[in-house]
């Protein structure tokens, strides 16, 4: 049974770098079916698509994030990373990892598997 | 690319139905037929109920079923059962290979 666990700091300075890995045990991340997803929740702008990483490096960025992201797959340690720079208190968050099992169309949304989350804590 | 509209709300009875609706443009929602649908439990990751507009996962109960017309999708959980309470997320392919939720329904059992 494949799952996701997040990992990386639980706070970070503003003007810093925001850096997490999720970890995929029980499955192959190499994997052409998925797209490697992180998704963040706040509480007062819900549920956020961050973009995802495919198992041949490419990447695919939310349009709003897309100057301050970075998003990497590594498949010998079997995890995919984040990376996020010059945060401020709007990315303080729970920062989900999730397997979008959308077979051909990254972006269209079949999040299957997610990890059990992560809160990120900006700090001034 | 802006959030999907869903109401804040919605409510009602055990073994009643109820339907959440999720709006948004001709860019995303009517565009494809990829819209899928979350539950959350508070304290929980999202798990997914409905896929590709109608389409649900193996393991979901045949009482959540989804639908779209135009740029309105909408999910509908029939038979109220008190563990149905929870927040509810609509998600839609947005083109470019990129996607956008909606944000959000507390679903209350009453």
């Amino acid at each position: 049974q494949v799952q996701l666990q997040e990992s990386g700091p639980g706070l970070v300075k503003a003007s810093q770098t925001l850096s997490l890995t999720c970890t995929v045990s029980g499955g192959s991340i190499s994997s052409g079916e998925y797209y490697w997803t992180w998704i963040r929740q706040t509480p007062g702008r819900g549920l956020e698509w961050i973009g995802y990483v495919y198992y041949t490096g490419s990447t695919y960025y939310n349009p709003s994030l897309k100057s301050r992201l970075s998003m990497s797959l590594d498949t010998s340690k079997r995890h995919f990373s984040l990376q996020l720079t010059s945060v401020t208190a709007a990315d303080t968050a729970v920062y989900y990892c999730a397997r979008d099992l959308s077979g051909g169309l990254g972006g269209a949304g079949v999040f299957d598997i997610w990890g059990q989350g992560t809160m990120v804590t900006v700090s001034s | 690319q802006s959030a999907l509209t869903q109401p804040p709300s919605a409510s009602g009875s055990p073994g009643q139905s109820v339907t959440i609706s999720c709006t948004g443009t001709s860019n995303d929602i009517g565009g494809y037929r990829y819209v899928s649908w979350y539950q959350q439990h508070p304290g929980k990751a999202p798990k997914l109920m409905i896929y590709d507009v109608d389409k649900r996962p193996s393991g979901v109960a045949d009482r959540f079923s989804g639908s779209k017309s135009g740029n309105t999708a909408s999910l509908t959980v029939s038979g109220l059962q008190t563990e149905d309470e929870a927040d509810y997320y609509c998600y839609s392919y947005a083109g470019s290979n990129k996607g956008v939720f909606g944000g959000g329904t507390k679903l209350t059992v009453l």
